[in-house]
């Protein structure tokens, strides 16, 4: 079973607020990350594939960054609004390419 | 609405019965991915396709099976139920295997009483 943690479990944040959180996978075996957003009573929607060490990756106010050799993933939002309000999943990919391991998730609340 | 269709929305049965989850991937894509979320889990990879072929395996049990046809539907069998296999099942489809964006289904909520 492989650890990839997701931290914090839940944030609440004003609007407006910039904010950022952490997906810890393991360093060795890696082949790719996703990063999801859900929101509730929907189903999780693409935000970032990352493949590389060091790449970075933006979409409008969202963007990922990556470290393989230390093995995280920081996701940050810029000028959050409640709009953002969801649940933020990262999935590690092993480099045998056959296994997808879901971390817990961020709960990400945006008060007006 | 991603292009990624599930049917049914909703099923309820009975422990012991079988059920078949159907899943249509959007058009142009080979991937096709099978998750589970149960109440007490988060969402749990069961098991990949592409092309028709199975690829990757995650924590399905012995007791589901899925397959993928020729025209790239797919369909996951889930048999023997039990109380605890209760769950939303998603199906998400990319254009190839893991390094490519997925796209997800509205998912089937299945109800075992």
């Amino acid at each position: 079973i492989l650890n990839v943690e997701q931290s914090p479990q839940s944030l609440h944040v004003q609007e407006g607020d910039s904010t950022n959180f952490t997906c810890s996978f393991p360093s060795s075996n890696f082949y790719a990350l996703h990063w999801y957003r859900w929101e509730t009573a929907k189903s999780p929607e693409a935000l970032f594939v990352m493949t590389l060490n060091g790449d970075e990756k933006k979409k409008g106010r969202i963007s990922a960054t990556l470290n393989t050799k230390e093995g995280y993933s920081y996701l940050y939002i810029k000028g959050s609004q409640p709009e953002d309000s969801a649940t933020y999943l990262c999935a590690f990919i092993n480099n045998a390419g056959n296994m997808l391991t879901f971390g817990g998730g961020t709960r990400l609340m945006v008060k007006p | 609405d991603s292009g990624v269709t599930q049917t049914p929305k909703h099923l309820i049965t009975a422990t012991g019965q079988r059920v078949t989850l159907r899943c249509s991937p959007r058009s142009g894509d080979l991937s096709v991915y099978w998750y589970q979320q149960s109440l007490d889990q988060g969402l749990q990879f069961l098991i990949q396709y592409y092309n028709g072929e199975e690829r990757a395996k995650g924590n399905i049990l012995e007791r589901f099976s899925a397959q993928q046809f020729p025209d790239l539907h797919s369909e996951l069998n889930l048999s023997s139920l039990e109380l605890g296999d209760s769950a939303l099942y998603f199906c998400a489809s990319s254009v190839g295997p893991f390094s490519y964006e997925q796209y997800f289904g509205p998912g089937t909520r299945l109800t075992v009483t």
